[in-house]
């Protein structure tokens, strides 16, 4: 099993809908989790940190299944801005360094 | 707060010279920072990490004889693309810590081009 796993998408969707994403991770032991926005030609945002079940910050909701090793990001409401790349991020295994996903792309239609 | 730089932000040279990236942190000290290359669509992948006055820690598969890591001080590192070839040819990022391994604050990226 891979480190992360994501789905390449992409997610074509309209303005307003509900997407939502999944990420699988390898090592049992992650304690912290992290979802990072990249859009094209450009470094890396961190878009939200998951530390334990969950987390919301506006139209942005991540959550941790640690029974099924998945973290998955929900987006409501879309904006034409949402549109990018959505990359999971996970600890690796020695705890010195992050794993990245290869990111589901998202696309928001008018 | 957190902001790093790199310099060039994009690079042109030609098959077999050097290219040296820089990568500072702003307006902190960044005990560690980090080296990614990244493909067209494909994600980041780590080459490097540095700590301030030691040797970098180099990913499997990277050449360390190919890929310079100097981390002089807290607030900048550099890399150097030796010998570069069009296969080197990549977006490569750096990012830099000063705390938990998991706050990385990244730069904006060098576009490398060999031709």
């Amino acid at each position: 099993r891979k480190e992360v796993e994501q789905d390449p998408g992409p997610f074509n969707v309209p303005e307003g809908a509900t997407v939502a994403f999944n990420c699988t991770y390898s090592n049992s032991a992650s304690q912290s989790f992290f979802w990072y926005r990249q859009d094209c030609r450009k470094e890396p945002k961190l878009l939200m940190s998951v530390y334990s079940s969950g987390n919301e910050d506006g139209r942005f909701t991540a959550q941790l299944n640690r029974a099924s090793q998945y973290i998955s990001l929900l987006i409501r409401d879309s904006k034409l801005s949402d549109s990018a790349t959505y990359l999971c991020v996970v600890p690796g295994s020695s705890g010195d360094k992050l794993t990245f996903g290869t990111g589901t792309r998202l696309a928001v239609r008018p | 707060g957190a902001v790093v730089s790199q310099h060039p932000s994009w690079v042109i040279c030609k098959s077999g010279t050097s290219v040296k990236i820089e990568c500072r942190s702003l307006d902190f000290q960044a005990t560690t920072m980090f080296w990614y290359r990244q493909f067209p669509k494909q994600s980041l992948m780590l080459m490097a990490t540095s700590n301030e006055g030691s040797k970098a820690t180099y990913e499997q598969g990277v050449e360390k004889d190919k890929f310079l890591i100097n981390h002089a001080s807290l607030t900048l590192s550099t890399l150097t693309v030796t010998s570069a070839h069009p296969e080197d040819s990549s977006f490569y990022i750096c990012s830099a810590s000063d705390r938990r391994v998991y706050e990385q604050y990244f730069g904006p990226g060098t576009r490398l081009t060999v031709t």
